[in-house]
């Protein structure tokens, strides 16, 4: 496939569960996104990662962490997660900004996450 | 920060017609405004965008206009289709790579 793939697509997961969401793109990006999307809410920045060093991080609970081995690959490592963080996660890759200027993100299909 | 407010949050409007969604900005750092299509249950795809050194920006049926000065753009529809219908989200970046979404409008064209 194309694009920015995201795996799986749909995630069912207790309180206490510890899970992995897996995001690849293979349009030879070298930046990568997480978004959560809600219900009636803007979609939220979580991370952003330039050449695999995390460069923001939008004041996310620790109960998600982010991984990204490679410029191709990023993971969100779920743990201990609570009902309202049902939602569904979406990776973006993109260009790296080389002037400040905005860069267009691709989005993938994203991951539908419900917590028990 | 940067807070990006969008109106209206639905639009219905018949095949045709022409629709328009407007987004507001605060930061004036803000530079570069693209526009995502989400159709139901796929995933946010990029439309058009326009970099702040332009006022208008056009793609056949699809067209954006900036006014930095008010810290307001928006997306304009020419000749509707049903296909058209889904939600249109703006965002504002205001550094780098953080784009600040508004939170939807939701178009429905009918026949």
């Amino acid at each position: 496939e194309t694009g920015v793939t995201q795996t799986p697509r749909h995630l069912v997961m207790g309180m206490t569960n510890k899970k992995s969401l897996k995001c690849e793109q293979h349009l030879g990006h070298n930046a990568m996104y997480w978004y959560k999307q809600s219900a009636k809410k803007p979609l939220e920045l979580m991370f952003v990662y330039n050449f695999k060093e995390q460069t923001e991080n939008n004041s996310v609970p620790s109960r998600f962490s982010p991984e990204c081995p490679n410029s191709s690959h990023l993971f969100l490592h779920l743990h201990t997660l609570q009902p309202e963080d049902s939602a569904l996660y979406l990776c973006a890759s993109s260009q790296a900004p080389r002037t400040g200027a905005g860069e267009t993100q691709y989005f993938g299909p994203g991951t539908r996450l419900l917590v028990l | 920060g940067e807070n990006v407010e969008q109106h209206p949050s639905t639009l219905s409007v018949q095949e045709g017609d022409s629709a328009v969604i407007k987004c507001t900005y605060s930061d004036s750092a803000s530079n570069y405004f693209p526009w995502y299509k989400q159709e139901l249950g796929k995933r946010p795809q990029l439309i058009i965008d326009i970099r702040s050194n332009v006022g208008e920006k056009k793609d056949q049926r699809i067209a954006v206009t900036l006014n930095k000065t008010a810290k307001h753009f928006s997306l304009h529809i020419t000749e509707t289709q049903p296909e058209d219908s889904a939600v249109y989200f703006c965002a504002a970046t205001p550094g780098f790579q953080k784009l600040v979404f508004g939170t939807g409008t939701r178009l429905l064209v009918s026949p």
